[in-house]
């Protein structure tokens, strides 16, 4: 299985809005609506910021939205601020076999 | 709330078997799915497997063959075994937890590095 595609960079100013991208397969992004955004500081573990494609755990900011277009979901994070600034991966879930993937990561960049 | 800590040892020689152990706290594992990932330094997530709480397990088929996760419900442990490591398997390794058992982690360990190295 291979992984999810992420660009590996993206950047934006306070206040402004930055989408990151996550292009997979029908056999796992367009096949399910399991698709799940994680936020990774460094040296920190990965926290969980949308699944189910759009859904936020609780205590998430309602800056950080997800949405899905066939093969490819989308992280949206808007009014960006400095602590926004991390690694952001994407995962599918790829059916029972595979089970599931990750992308790659972006790196944000708050200017 | 629950927690997750991951113990074990930070250096493994090449060839040997890489042992680490997930204590759970707030929660049972005697539910959910319970799941491995790795981050090899600088680098992206790889998930290495689950346990259910039924005990049935899945791997990652790159990995199938030298990865073995069990768990101890009366310590509510689950553990990792990785056989005939090699320095690509350096990485931190996260325990976690995916409620859905579709590939959707709402929980994580701290993760702790573990280097391989004669």
């Amino acid at each position: 299985q291979s992984a999810l595609t992420q660009p590996r960079s993206v950047s934006g100013s306070p206040r402004q809005s930055v989408t990151i991208s996550c292009t997979g397969t029908s056999s796992d992004v367009g096949g399910y609506n399991h698709v799940s955004w994680y936020q990774q500081h460094p040296g920190k573990a990965p926290k969980l910021i949308i699944y189910d494609v759009s859904r936020r755990p609780s205590g998430v900011p309602d800056r950080f939205s997800g949405s899905k277009s066939g093969n490819t979901a989308s992280l949206t994070i808007s009014g960006l601020q400095a602590e926004d600034e991390a690694d952001y991966y994407c995962s599918s879930y790829a059916g029972s076999y595979t089970r599931g993937v990750f992308g790659g990561g972006t790196k944000l960049t708050v200017l | 709330q629950v927690q997750l800590q991951e113990s074990g040892p930070g250096l493994v020689k090449p060839s040997e078997t890489l042992s680490l152990t997930c204590t759970v706290s707030g929660d049972s594992i005697s539910s959910y799915y319970w799941s491995w990932i790795r981050q090899p330094p600088g680098k992206g997530l790889e998930w290495m497997g689950y346990i259910h709480y039924t005990g049935s397990t899945k791997y990652n088929p790159s990995l199938k063959s030298r990865v073995t996760i069990s768990a101890d419900t009366s310590k509510n442990q689950f553990s990792l075994n990785l056989t005939s490591v090699t320095a690509a398997d350096t990485a931190v390794y996260y325990c976690a937890r995916d409620p859905g058992g579709n590939f959707q982690v709402h929980h994580w360990g701290q993760g702790t590095l573990v280097s391989v190295s004669s």
